[in-house]
């Protein structure tokens, strides 16, 4: 069973960059989607992007601008830049594990608050 | 607001069966079988209930069981009991992302 840690800066100014990185603990990586999703109480929970196990990648639309993703497997872990962010952009913000080919999570990691605030 | 609609609260005793909806469009539920369910609890990450439409992954009550019907997938949980209170969120596969959509959620209350 896969095990998800995450970590990053919690408190962002305007305009600066949010920095996120996920490790993985157990479990195979070629059979999944290494992904990243945010929550806040008015939108919900929202895909933001995901990396294949090559590398690739893609993201939602709305965000795809801002967002860069990487893999780097030799550590087991993924990570997330988004940069320019706003007021808006404060959630709780998920890394998670989801199956190829099902597009379901069976793995998150705990998540990490981050508040953007002048 | 949210790709796929699902009514913010639904509440029922404990031993009722209940039933959560969720509308999609045919770009996403009513075209795929990937819908999936999760319950979430206040602070916690949501917990997988159920995927592909109708598979349990091991662990989950057969209580818990999905079902779906054109563009709208349901949860139905039965034998309610006082720790099913929680938000549950349903997310489908779409072709607009080539990735997942979800719910607003909603937020069960066991009476």
């Amino acid at each position: 069973q896969a095990q998800l840690q995450q970590w990053g800066a919690g408190l962002l100014k305007p305009s600066e960059t949010l920095s996120l990185t996920c490790a993985v603990y157990g479990g195979s990586s070629s059979d999944y989607y290494w992904s990243w999703f945010r929550q806040t109480p008015g939108k919900g929970l929202e895909w933001i992007g995901k990396v294949n196990p090559g590398g690739s990648g893609n993201s939602n639309p709305s965000l795809a601008s801002r967002v860069t993703m990487s893999l780097d497997t030799s550590k087991r872990q993924f990570s997330l830049k988004l940069s320019a962010v706003t007021a808006a952009d404060t959630a709780l913000y998920y890394c998670a594990r989801v199956v190829k080919n099902n597009f379901y999570v069976n793995a998150w990691g705990i998540g990490t608050t981050v508040t953007v605030s002048s | 607001q949210s790709a796929l609609t699902q009514p913010v609260s639904v509440s029922g005793s404990p031993g009722q069966s209940i039933t959560l909806s969720c509308t999609g469009t045919s770009s996403n539920i009513g075209t795929y079988n990937f819908v999936t369910w999760y319950q979430q609890y206040p602070g916690k990450a949501p917990k997988l209930l159920i995927y592909d439409v109708t598979e349990r992954p091991s662990g989950i009550s057969d209580r818990f069981s999905g079902s779906k019907s054109g563009n709208t997938a349901s949860l139905t949980i039965s034998r309610l009991r006082p720790e099913d209170e929680a938000h549950y969120y349903c997310s489908s596969y779409t072709f607009d992302y080539d990735f997942v959509v979800f719910g607003g959620g909603t937020k069960l209350t066991v009476l």
